[in-house]
């Protein structure tokens, strides 16, 4: 196992395309974490999985964000009608964690994708 | 979003020297974590406490867990150009809660 992967690791895209952001845990890892961090700054959480379940996505900026993670294993983070405020580095997690908070666990993170909007 | 108040922001330091950094907090947290990120990288893990004034050490990396739980200090002795890049601290009760990093420079 290589760790968390995340692709493509750079994408420039014109405001009002979509883009989707792809990302592989660690196998044995069952939560999955989706963070954005602009430059400057700490990760901001967006959303996590529990296996497939999406426990928390409150955080996730707008209606225009979604996430998934269909079978437990890779997750995908979509953006729909991208605007130049959504550049940032998306960045992906796993962790082996147990119980329902996302408490008490130890993130392994990927190294992440970077967005541009032009 | 939320953030703990990290500090130094940013440390412009000679090989060799010790560094010292320290997060602070108005919430407590259960867990204090110290990442360290280089550019165009995701952060990785140095140093995770998990109990209120646990001190651990992981080679020239010394962190502590305040007594308080709402502070943490990371200390980097002797240290080398590879040391470089920026360290965050994240504190985590539910989720995780990030400084905004203490950036590393060596000055040749």
């Amino acid at each position: 196992d290589t760790g968390v992967s995340q692709n493509p690791r750079h994408k420039i895209t014109k405001r009002g395309q979509n883009v989707t952001f792809r990302c592989d845990p660690i196998s044995e890892h069952n939560r999955l974490y989706w963070y954005r961090q602009t430059l400057g700054q700490g990760p901001e959480f967006l959303t996590y999985f529990q296996n497939e379940a999406q426990l928390e996505k409150s955080r996730l900026l707008s209606d225009r964000f979604s996430a998934e993670r269909p079978k437990g294993s890779f997750s995908t983070l979509e953006i729909q009608r991208t605007e130049q405020g959504d550049s940032a580095m998306y960045l992906c997690a796993s962790s082996l964690g147990k119980g329902t908070y996302s408490g008490a666990n130890v993130l392994t993170f990927g190294a992440g994708s970077r967005l541009t909007v032009l | 979003g939320q953030q703990l108040n990290q500090s130094p922001q940013s440390m412009f330091i000679q090989e060799g020297e010790d560094v010292s950094m320290n997060c602070t907090s108005s919430s407590i947290f259960n867990t204090w974590l110290w990442y360290k990120q280089d550019p165009g990288e995701g952060p990785v893990l140095l140093i995770a406490l998990y109990k209120a004034g646990e001190l651990t050490s992981n080679g020239r990396l010394t962190a502590q867990f305040g007594i308080t739980r709402k502070d943490s200090f990371l200390n980097i002795s002797a240290s080398i150009p590879s040391d470089v890049g920026i360290y965050f601290c994240a504190g985590q009760e539910y989720q995780l809660i990030w400084g905004a990093g203490t950036k590393l420079i060596i000055k040749p």
